[in-house]
């Protein structure tokens, strides 16, 4: 089966930096996905990785690690505009993403 | 724009309706995929075609139907609607199918939005 865990809300000022977890059981693994979907908008793609370590892209950087099931999605710099729901989605090879339930980011003044 | 088009935007309508939701992939892409996402739920997985067949199926209910043409857009029929259908279906493509990750990024459509009253 599978089974992908993120917090459900989070909130983070402007400007300060904030770690959103996921932590997955799946029955393979090719690679884990990190989408940002704005409220009633489709999911836009951030970052994938499928080896070990940190990917950084811009303000954004994301981290896997395959013998502990653990990511997460680190956002610098926080501005208004990355309010949104993250999504964390693991692709096992044979089947299409799985998708978390999403964590809810508020960025406060 | 993602390149994923889908219509309509949104749909209202009656339960016991039938409804059609269509999809027009991003150039170049032969995977199309349907989610449906419900309030506080995540994006479930509903179906998957490929090159005009099916590929994978999710937690698809039976009154609900696909299918992927010569052209490669896609349809979804939607039947005997019920208060709890309503929700965004999301049409996503991909270049592949399987293999490396790179080649299975979804790009994700707008979203219809469904309302059954």
């Amino acid at each position: 089966g599978q089974n992908i865990d993120q917090p459900t809300e989070m909130t983070a000022t402007e400007g300060a930096i904030v770690q959103i977890n996921c932590t997955y059981q799946t029955s393979g693994f090719n690679g884990l996905f990190w989408y940002q979907q704005h409220a009633g908008e489709a999911p836009t793609f951030l970052s994938y990785n499928v080896l070990d370590g940190l990917e950084e892209k811009g303000r954004f950087s994301s981290f896997l690690s395959r013998s502990k099931g653990y990511s997460y999605l680190l956002l610098k710099e926080l501005q208004m505009k990355d309010s949104a729901s993250y999504l964390c989605a693991v692709f096992s090879g044979n089947t299409p993403l799985v998708f978390g339930k999403g964590t809810r980011l508020s960025v406060i003044a | 724009d993602s390149g994923v088009t889908q219509t309509p935007k949104h749909l209202i309508t009656a339960t016991g309706q039938r409804v059609t939701l269509r999809c027009s992939p991003r150039s170049g892409d032969l995977s199309v995929y349907w989610y449906q996402q419900s309030l506080d739920q995540g994006l479930q997985f509903l179906i998957q075609y490929y090159n005009g067949e099916e590929r994978a199926k999710g937690n698809i209910l039976e009154r609900f139907s696909a299918q992927q043409f010569p052209d490669l857009h896609s349809e979804l029929n939607l039947s005997s609607l019920e208060l709890g259908d309503s929700a965004l279906y999301f049409c996503a493509s991909s270049v592949s199918s399987g293999g490396s990750s790179g080649a299975n990024v979804l790009t994700f459509g707008a979203g219809s939005r469904l309302t059954v009253l």
